[in-house]
């Protein structure tokens, strides 16, 4: 079976660009959740989709949106790019069983570079 | 939000040398997950725990959990080089789906 897929691999924006990423969660796994991950620290919680409702919002700014489609896959996007943007962006799906959420499998990420 | 301190945040240790990090929180966990990323790769899961006092093993790695429920420790015996990469504790505040990561512990393993 697939695990999670995200593209794009790579990419190079400019300031005030908007970009957009993808995640396909591995089959049979409602939801999807966004992490930030800038160079030596750890991934920072952007969002999770489950059900293609909103279920938790970290600290970011309103630049950043996201949403769940039917098919449980997810779209992360960002607007008016900013240099500090630049980071590993990751897209992991779980089970969740009642309130335990299980273990994140975590995609390869998108490497996004703003110059 | 919920905040965890992991120590150290870097390790250098030779090869056959044991390693430890740790995890702390101020408040009480409902459960931990451990998380390894090699360099240049994405977190993989390790483990969860979730009882008080809780240990188990996965080869040369034990986890435990501590008795209050607010802090955990990887013990890495005798460390080889396939050993090397970030490992992070993740943390989850109760009635949250939201899984906060610690800022992980770097190993390095000289040969």
């Amino acid at each position: 079976d697939a695990g999670v897929t995200q593209s794009p691999t790579h990419l190079i924006k400019t300031r005030g660009q908007h970009v957009t990423l993808r995640c396909s969660p591995i089959s049979g796994h409602k939801s999807v959740s966004w992490y930030q991950q800038v160079l030596g620290q750890g991934p920072q919680f952007i969002f999770q989709y489950y059900e293609k409702e909103e279920r938790g919002r970290g600290n970011f700014p309103d630049r950043f949106s996201a949403r769940q489609f039917p098919n449980y896959s997810s779209e992360l996007n960002v607007n008016a790019l900013l240099l500090g943007d630049s980071a590993l962006y990751l897209c992991a799906s779980s089970l969740i069983t009642g309130t335990n959420t299980g273990e994140l499998f975590f995609g390869e990420g998108s490497r996004l570079t703003v110059l | 939000g919920q905040q965890v301190m992991q120590i150290p945040q870097y390790q250098h240790v030779q090869e056959g040398e044991d390693f430890t990090t740790y995890c702390n929180s101020s408040t009480t966990l409902s459960n931990i997950q451990w998380y390894k990323q090699r360099p240049g790769g994405h977190p993989v899961f390790l483990i969860q725990l979730v009882k008080s006092g809780e240990v188990k093993k996965q080869k040369r790695l034990t986890f435990q959990f501590g008795e209050a429920k607010k802090n955990s420790s990887l013990h890495i015996t005798a460390t080889q080089t396939t050993d090397v990469g970030t490992y992070f504790c993740a943390v989850r505040r109760a009635g949250s789906y939201q899984l906060t990561f610690g800022k992980g512990t770097k190993l390095s393993v000289i040969p």
